[in-house]
């Protein structure tokens, strides 16, 4: 199975300050047809989770454009260029690119 | 709006059964390929099984090959998993999510404790 490794856990940010997100797999995640599928979801508390970013880099719909997805292959990051209140709760990567389907660990936005 | 109703949760001994049922709409249901994700009580996300659109092709974690089977009826828009050999270890919200992780449903609890 491929495992997704997210860092850091916890992630104490300060309103209006960056943050970043890393989420490393074991195996590379480039489909036989040449797509990347690791996707970004953010579950706040109580709800249920959102998908933020698909393919890497896109963005769902009404997602604000803080929010970023890079990298490739085995190595992937979020970032949020300026982070608001409504940013806090966990934060998964997810592949979709082999069976089974797997989850990063989750890392919890907080506000200092 | 999209909305996927998830219902059928509940209190079962281990061993026992349960069927969990997913109900969409605002969504073309018979285009997407559609899954149960579940989390256990204040951890991680697992993806537990996923069906292809007319569902001719069905995928499980492998903790629960043999146990648990999805479904899907087109024609009602509903997605389906039956849950049987229940173990303590299956007790988390179970989500039903469509079209790897776009749409996600409210989550219904299972618990299996005796």
């Amino acid at each position: 199975d491929v495992v997704m490794t997210q860092s850091p856990l916890s992630l104490p940010v300060t309103l209006g300050q960056p943050a970043s997100i890393s989420c490393r797999s074991t195996q590379s995640l480039v489909s036989s047809g040449g797509n990347t599928y690791l996707n970004w979801f953010l579950q706040r508390p109580g709800q249920s989770p959102r998908r933020l970013i698909y393919q890497v880099s896109n963005r769902d719909s009404g997602v604000p454009d803080r929010f970023s997805g890079s990298g490739s292959g085995t190595d992937f990051t979020l970032k949020i260029s300026s982070v608001e209140a409504e940013d806090v709760g966990v934060y998964f990567c997810m592949q979709h690119t082999h069976w089974p389907r797997t989850f990063g660990q989750g890392t919890k936005l907080e506000i200092k | 709006e999209v909305q996927l109703v998830a219902s059928g949760g509940g209190l079962v001994q281990p061993g026992g059964s349960l069927r969990l049922s997913c109900a969409a709409s605002g969504i073309t249901f018979s285009r997407y390929w559609m899954s149960w994700v579940r989390q256990l009580p204040g951890k991680g996300l697992e993806w537990v099984a996923s069906i292809k659109q007319d569902g001719s092709e069905k995928y499980y974690v492998d903790s629960v090959k043999g146990r648990f089977t999805i479904s899907r009826d087109n024609a009602k828009n509903s997605l389906y998993l039956q849950m049987n050999s229940l173990r303590a270890e299956d007790t988390a919200i179970y989500y039903c999510a469509a079209d790897s992780g776009r749409y996600w449903g409210q989550g219904t609890l299972v618990t299996v404790s005796s």
